[in-house]
């Protein structure tokens, strides 16, 4: 089963607005985190959440898990054109080991 | 910051070749992960890897696929006779806990090998 499906797949903003991507998942977990990847580089966390927090922030980011639901959703405020990059959420899934699964990411883009 | 580092950034091999893809992890990290991404798809998990054995590893790992820790800070990835469907980027991670301790435990992540099957 899929674990960890972004929306929108792709997302394109002005500089200054706020950006909000979600994430979907199917088993139980132990957290959830997002990451993000500059084209053609690695992966670089940015926050993550556990099975029993509802709301985290990080700078200008804003998460949010809902657990009854199997979601997350990512918020960026007053987005930069810096802020270009795919998002990612990925689950500790319960019971599944000592890994990460990822989603497919949503394509941000912000233009200046 | 420290960080990890992968070497080469770019390796271009023939089918049936074997490549080994290098990876330092951070150090006192002690968990280290291989993932791979076919271009414009998710990151998939390959292998997770503490104490010197492999502790999970996923149906893409298959007997052609083999790590290592040779020494105290490189951490390899081998694939024996690569096929054309082995062109990624590898990523190499680690974590100084496990993921699901009561420690926020992030993975750190290089910069990936782009590995080109020919």
């Amino acid at each position: 089963s899929q674990q960890g499906e972004e929306d929108p797949q792709a997302l394109s903003i002005q500089e200054g607005e706020n950006a909000t991507m979600n994430c979907s998942y199917k088993t139980s977990i132990n957290n959830l985190q997002w990451y993000r990847q500059n084209s053609g580089r690695g992966l670089v966390h940015l926050i993550l959440i556990r099975s029993n927090e509802r709301e985290k922030h990080s700078g200008r980011l804003r998460v949010t898990l809902d657990t009854s639901k199997k979601s997350s959703s990512l918020l960026i405020t007053a987005s930069r054109a810096a802020d270009t990059a795919s998002y990612f959420c990925a689950t500790d899934a319960w019971g599944a080991g000592n890994m990460l699964t990822f989603g497919g990411g949503t394509r941000l883009m912000v233009k200046p | 910051e420290p960080e990890v580092t992968q070497t080469p950034s770019h390796q271009v091999t023939q089918m049936g070749q074997e490549v080994i893809l290098r990876c330092v992890p951070i150090s006192n990290h002690l968990y280290f992960y291989w993932y791979r991404q076919i271009l414009g798809q998710k990151v998939e998990f390959l292998v997770s890897f503490y104490n010197n054995e492999i502790s999970e590893k996923s149906e893409i790992f298959d007997d052609q696929f083999s790590v290592e820790r040779p020494d105290g800070s490189n951490f390899t990835l081998k694939i024996r006779s690569t096929k054309l469907e082995d062109s990624a980027m590898y990523f190499c991670a680690s974590s100084e806990v496990r993921l699901s301790s009561s420690y926020n435990s992030p993975l750190h992540f290089g910069n990936g090998t782009r590995l080109t099957v020919t």
